[in-house]
C-alpha cells in the first residue's frame, strides 16, 4: 500500500511555456501533499504544502505565482510552473501523507528540462 | 530556521559496516527520518526516530541523541546495491508533517 504517483515523470519544454505535473496517492486518501525540488547533486528542497481545499504555504524565496499549487482533492495535487525558464529545469518530487504525524509516502519524481 | 548536517561523500567496503551521522538545529522537533535515494529517483523510507535510542531494522539501525542534536545510520554487511545517497531528515512540529531534508550523505561500496 501506501504508493504515489507522478506524471509525466519527465518533461521537456520551452523557455516561457507552462508545464503541470501532477501528484496523485493510489490507495489512501492525502490530507497533506508536498511538493520538492533537488538539483543535482543536492538534497530535496521543500517548495510547498498543500491541504486539501485550502491554499498551499509555500517555503520561504519559493515565488507562489510562479509555482502554483492546487490540490482539490484528497487524492489529487498539481504543480504548475508557470512561464518556465532553463533555472526552472530540477527534478521535482511529491510525496503524500494521510494525515498529519504520519510518514510521508514519495513519488517517482518529474524530470523537467527547460530549453 | 533549520541546520541538518551529513557528510557529503563517503566510501566503503562491500560487506562492512558503515555510519552516517547527521547533526540537526531546528527549532523544533518531532522526529527524525533516513530515507534512501537512488540516482534519478525518489526517496524511499528507511527509518524513523523520536526517542532516544536505536531502532534497529534487518541490516539498517538507526540511532538519535535529543540533546546532542545528534543521529547515524548504520548499514551491516554492505552490498553494493546499497550504493546510493542517505539523506536524514527532521519533522520539527507534532500535527505539521513538514520535513526539512539535510545535504544528504553519497555512499559508494566497493568491491
Amino acid at each position: 500500500g501506501a504508493v504515489v504517483s507522478q506524471h509525466p515523470s519527465w518533461v521537456i519544454c520551452k523557455s516561457g511555456t507552462s508545464v503541470k505535473i501532477e501528484c496523485r496517492s493510489l490507495d489512501f486518501q492525502a490530507t497533506t501533499m508536498f511538493w520538492y525540488r533537488q538539483f543535482p547533486k543536492q538534497s530535496l528542497m521543500l517548495m510547498a504544502t498543500s491541504n486539501e481545499g485550502s491554499k498551499a504555504t509555500y517555503e520561504q524565496g519559493v515565488e507562489k505565482d510562479k509555482f502554483l499549487i492546487n490540490h482539490a482533492s484528497l487524492t489529487l495535487s498539481t504543480l504548475t510552473v508557470t512561464s518556465a525558464h532553463p533555472e526552472d529545469s530540477s527534478f521535482y518530487i511529491c510525496s503524500a501523507s494521510p494525515h498529519s504525524n504520519y510518514e510521508q509516502y514519495f513519488g517517482p519524481g518529474t524530470r523537467l528540462t527547460v530549453t | 530556521g533549520q541546520n541538518i548536517d551529513q557528510p557529503t561523500e563517503m566510501t566503503a567496503t562491500e560487506g562492512a559496516i558503515v555510519q552516517i551521522n547527521c547533526t540537526y538545529q531546528t527549532s523544533g522537533f518531532n522526529g527524525l527520518f533516513w530515507y534512501q535515494q537512488h540516482a534519478g529517483e525518489a526517496p524511499t523510507f528507511l527509518s524513523y526516530n523520536v526517542l532516544d535510542g536505536l531502532e534497529e531494522k534487518g541490516r539498517f539501525s538507526s540511532f538519535l541523541s535529543r540533546s546532542k542534536g545528534y543521529s547515524y545510520l548504520l548499514l551491516k554487511e554492505l552490498q553494493m546495491k546499497d550504493s546510493a545517497s542517505y539523506l536524514c531528515a527532521v519533522r520539527e512540529a507534532a500535527g505539521a508533517n513538514n520535513l526539512f531534508f539535510g545535504t544528504g550523505t553519497r555512499l559508494t561500496v566497493i568491491p
